[in-house]
């Protein structure tokens, strides 16, 4: 089982700043078939990014994923305020279990 | 697309959970459409539970597998899930969704349902 991991737990900062959030795995994830997801609360979660790099359909282009192997990075360039939740990494190469991280909360500073 | 939890909200340890995901907007039997359980404990992350195609093919978490069971009803266009022997730990939010057409990430969400393990 591929497990992930994600930092920072917690991202204060102001709207119009830039995101750098983190997802590291135990292992290659072959084909760089990473995910990400934002969640609001109350909320199901919401696709952004598959295949590490590609954005949903509806996804602005603020939102960017990149890297591959066990290293990615989703970027969001200037933070809307609708942008403030909770995102997951979520990793569905090779066999099951599918797994996610264990999230990164971007909060207003 | 949209999917609809519905089942018990609340079940009593060592009891099963039953739930149930109504999809509308389209057939469960078309395409080539994978259709999971994921679940959230309260303020904890995601974990996916497994998934059933409408051809009946089937594949759990490990982690749950001696526990879980996950049917689909083409005549009805929904599918569902039973976990068996449930503790306090079974307690989160119940989520169905569907797959992309060719990999195994979640394009449509239902809105999720709490079920609560208490006595």
């Amino acid at each position: 089982e591929i497990v992930l991991t994600q930092s920072p737990g917690t991202l204060s900062l102001s709207p119009g700043e830039r995101a750098t959030l983190s997802c590291r795995a135990s292992q290659s994830v072959s084909s760089s078939y990473l995910a990400w997801y934002q969640q609001k609360p109350g909320q199901a979660p919401r696709l952004l990014i598959y295949g590490a790099s590609s954005r949903a359909t509806g996804i602005p282009d603020r939102f960017r994923g990149s890297g591959s192997g066990t290293d990615f990075t989703l970027t969001i360039s200037r933070l809307d305020p609708e942008d403030f939740a909770v995102y997951y990494c979520q990793q569905y190469g090779g066999s099951p279990p599918f797994t996610f991280g264990p999230g990164t909360k971007v909060d207003i500073k | 697309l949209q999917l609809q939890e519905s089942g018990s909200g609340l079940v009593k340890p060592s009891q099963t959970l039953s739930l149930t995901c109504a999809v509308s907007g389209g057939s469960i039997s078309s395409g080539g459409y994978s259709w999971s359980w994921i679940r959230q404990p309260p303020g904890k992350g995601l974990e996916w539970i497994g998934y059933i195609y409408h051809s009946g093919n089937t594949y759990y978490n490990p982690s749950l597998k001696s526990r879980v069971t996950i049917s689909v009803d083409r005549s009805k266009n929904q599918f569902s899930l039973n976990l068996s022997s449930v503790t306090a730990a079974d307690t989160a939010v119940y989520y169905c969704a569907r797959g992309h057409e060719y990999y195994d990430f979640w394009t449509a969400w239902g809105k999720g349902t709490t079920v609560t393990v208490s006595s």
